[in-house]
């Protein structure tokens, strides 16, 4: 168990649609990373929060957004969801973004668009 | 601009034998250097990291890796593949970037153990 919670774990929705995942860091971590996981696509880094701010961004669609809240949890929200939107979402988690270290995974929240 | 490129996407060999999973990467500054496991319907856990200093580092359930410079290369071996090493595992490189340390991961190497 990482101490990283991710929910929901399994999320079947319609296209045109808007979901949000969740994720609770680990205790004691500032930073959040989001992650998407697709086949054809592999592991691609979307955005980084660092205690409640926008860090830093990757590949994030418009159509996607995210916060940090003041109790550390963070929130993915994905709108106007297409079918190539599903994919595996994975949080992680770290003391800070400086910190060389490992990353801390959750189980990650699997989205099925239909 | 870093870049990871793990060769293969699928390894197979038998139990008992040999496992080298490849990793090549890209990085303009001093790199450090991951390997992580996925297994199924799990998220990544690391295996093992190299930051500084010595080159060949070792990791968990008798996985160690070898940062060659030279090579730009960080591959993944264990003497003695086991049934439970079946799994996904990806190389990845963080270097600083903007105040941050982000991973930048390989597209994954599927490892497969026969019986």
């Amino acid at each position: 168990d990482s101490g990283v919670t991710q929910t929901p774990k399994h999320l079947i929705t319609a296209t045109g649609q808007r979901v949000t995942l969740r994720c609770s860091p680990r205790s004691g971590d500032l930073s959040v990373y989001w992650y998407q996981q697709s086949l054809d696509q592999g592991l691609q880094f979307l955005i980084q929060y660092y205690n409640g701010e926008e860090r830093a961004k990757g590949n994030i669609l418009e159509r996607f957004s995210a916060q940090q809240f003041p109790d550390l949890h963070s929130e993915l929200n994905l709108s106007s969801l297409e079918l190539g939107d599903s994919a595996l979402y994975f949080c992680a988690s770290r003391l800070d973004p400086m910190n060389t270290g490992e990353l801390f995974f959750g189980e990650g929240s699997r989205l099925t668009v239909l | 601009a870093q870049s990871v490129t793990q060769l293969g996407s699928h390894v197979s060999v038998s139990e008992g034998a040999l496992v080298l999973l490849r990793c090549n990467y890209s990085s303009s500054v001093p790199p450090y250097l991951f390997w992580y496991v996925q297994y199924p319907n799990q998220g990544l856990q690391l295996l093992l990291k190299y930051t500084t200093g010595a080159t060949l580092v070792k990791g968990i359930n008798g996985f160690e890796a070898e940062f060659k410079k030279s090579e730009t290369s960080f591959h993944l071996t264990k003497p003695s593949a086991h049934m439970s090493d079946a799994a996904e595992y990806f190389c990845a490189v963080s270097s600083a970037s903007g105040g941050s340390y982000i991973p930048t991961f390989g597209r994954g190497t599927s490892l497969i153990v026969h019986p």
